[in-house]
C-alpha cells in the first residue's frame, strides 16, 4: 500500500479562493518532503522542499506568497493554493524522504480544477 | 540553469523488443539517477536508481550512465504492452543529503504494440 498519502485526490475550487493539500507519510517519519507540479503533458517541476520546523524552500519562479507550504510535524505537509486561478489547475504531487536519506516516496497526487 | 532533455518520442516498439531511453542533464556534480514510469493521471512510480558510472541491471531493466557524458539511459528488453508509459528521467543535482530533491526530464512516451 502507499506509503506516502496525499488528500484530496481531486478538488474542484472557485477562483479567488484557497485550496489546501495534506501530504503524509504513513510509516516513517520524513523530515524533508517536496512538492511538485505537473501540468497536462508536462514534466513535473519543483516548487519547493518543505523541512520540519522551518520556512520552505521555494525553486526559482514559485511564488512562496501564493503557495503556502507547511511541515509541522515529521509526517505532516502541507500545501496550500491562496486565492486560486484557472491557471493554477494542475496535478500537484508531493514526495517524502526517509530519515536516513536513502529512500524517497512519492504520494498519489492531487488533482486541483479551478473553475 | 539545471535542466535534464529526453527525447520526448514517441517510441513506439514491438513486443518483445528492445526499447532504448536516453537522458541528458547539465549539472556535472549530479550524483543520483533515477528512472520513473508515470501512467497517465498517476504518480510516477521508481524504475531504476543509479549512482556510479557504468550498467545496472533489474530484471529487464538495465540503467547505464556515464558522467563524463552527462548522460544516463535506460533499457528494457522484452518489451510487453504492459511496460506502454512515460518514462520520466530524474537527477538529483544537489551535494548532501537532499536526495529527494529532483529534476525531471519531460519524459518519453513509449507504447509497446503486440
Amino acid at each position: 500500500g502507499a506509503v506516502v498519502s496525499q488528500h484530496p485526490s481531486w478538488v474542484i475550487c472557485k477562483s479567488g479562493t484557497s485550496v489546501k493539500i495534506e501530504c503524509r507519510s504513513l510509516d516513517f517519519q520524513a523530515t524533508t518532503m517536496f512538492w511538485y507540479r505537473q501540468f497536462p503533458k508536462q514534466s513535473l517541476m519543483l516548487m519547493a522542499t518543505s523541512n520540519e520546523g522551518s520556512k520552505a524552500t521555494y525553486e526559482q519562479g514559485v511564488e512562496k506568497d501564493k503557495f503556502l507550504i507547511n511541515h509541522a510535524s515529521l509526517t505532516l505537509s502541507t500545501l496550500t493554493v491562496t486565492s486560486a486561478h484557472p491557471e493554477d489547475s494542475s496535478f500537484y504531487i508531493c514526495s517524502a524522504q526517509t530519515g536516513t536519506g536513502n529512500t524517497i516516496y512519492f504520494g498519489e497526487g492531487s488533482w486541483l480544477t479551478v473553475v | 540553469q539545471k535542466e535534464v532533455e529526453q527525447n520526448s518520442g514517441p517510441l513506439s516498439v514491438p513486443e518483445g523488443a528492445i526499447a532504448s531511453l536516453n537522458c541528458t542533464y547539465s549539472d556535472r556534480v549530479s550524483q543520483s539517477f533515477f528512472w520513473y514510469r508515470q501512467y497517465s493521471g498517476k504518480s510516477p512510480e521508481l524504475i531504476m536508481s543509479i549512482y556510479s558510472n557504468g550498467d545496472k541491471e533489474d530484471g529487464r531493466f538495465t540503467a547505464q550512465l556515464n558522467k563524463a557524458s552527462q548522460y544516463v539511459s535506460l533499457l528494457i528488453r522484452d518489451s510487453q504492452p504492459s511496460d506502454s508509459a512515460t518514462y520520466l528521467c530524474a537527477v538529483n543535482m544537489d551535494r548532501g543529503s537532499t536526495l529527494g530533491r529532483l529534476y525531471f526530464g519531460r519524459g518519453t512516451q513509449l507504447t509497446v504494440w503486440p
